[in-house]
């Protein structure tokens, strides 16, 4: 079973499309979180939610909005697609009075707005 | 704002040969942690450090943080040809969040 797994794999989209990432972690963590990492392999934190409140929101513009559910599942929605959000954008979970275990990853979405 | 460097941004080794990247922080961390990103793939957890000066081993791998808790390194011995990705520091500054480091490339040349 994947620890964390995200949908889709792959998307290609073009400028001005709305679309969305799921999330869904069966760790049992409480905290669930957005990073970005663009061509060069920068990882920026974008999003952060512990038990469905969100404790973290970086300078991302008002485009993107995430959303979560539950504990489980942390979704990113994003309106009006523009060139710059190509990137490959990984969710995260973490247990917040366990950090000595790290954040476990998902697997990644590769954006690709054309 | 808070920031964590990595150097180098690129290393090329012959297999055998030990690799280090070194990772520094404009600020104290309360703990660091490092992960590895295969091509591809997406990042793993290895290791955290909590205490200053801090050393821990996991068979080739040597873990580092520093006394004053601003800088930390990891250093491979004799590297294999799976030791190829980037490897990442990310710092925690007691605010909830890792901030990553730039990352260092490893290649290894066969």
């Amino acid at each position: 079973d994947t620890a964390v797994s995200q949908t889709p794999k792959y998307l290609v989209t073009q400028m001005g499309n709305d679309k969305s990432i799921k999330c869904e972690q069966n760790l049992g963590h409480d905290t669930m979180y957005w990073y970005k990492q663009d061509s060069k392999k920068f990882l920026k934190i974008m999003f952060s939610y512990n038990n469905k409140e969100l404790i973290i929101n970086e300078t991302v513009p008002n485009r993107f909005s995430p959303k979560s559910p539950d504990k489980a599942h942390l979704n990113l929605h994003i309106n009006s697609l523009e060139l710059g959000d190509s990137a490959v954008y990984f969710c995260a979970s973490s247990q917040r009075d366990s950090l000595a275990y790290g954040y476990t990853f998902g697997s990644g979405t590769r954006l690709t707005v054309v | 704002g808070q920031q964590v460097m990595q150097i180098p941004q690129y290393q090329h080794v012959q297999e055998g040969e030990d690799f280090t990247t070194y990772c520094n922080s404009s600020t104290t961390l309360s703990n660091i942690q490092w992960y590895k990103q295969r091509p591809g793939g997406h990042p793993v957890f290895l290791i955290q450090l909590v205490k200053s000066g801090e050393v821990k081993k996991q068979k080739r791998l040597t873990f580092q943080f520093g006394e004053a808790k601003k800088n930390s390194s990891l250093h491979i011995t004799a590297t294999q040809t799976t030791d190829v990705g980037t490897y990442f520091c990310a710092g925690d500054f007691g605010n909830e969040k890792l901030t990553f480091g730039t990352g260092t490339r490893l290649t290894i040349i066969p």
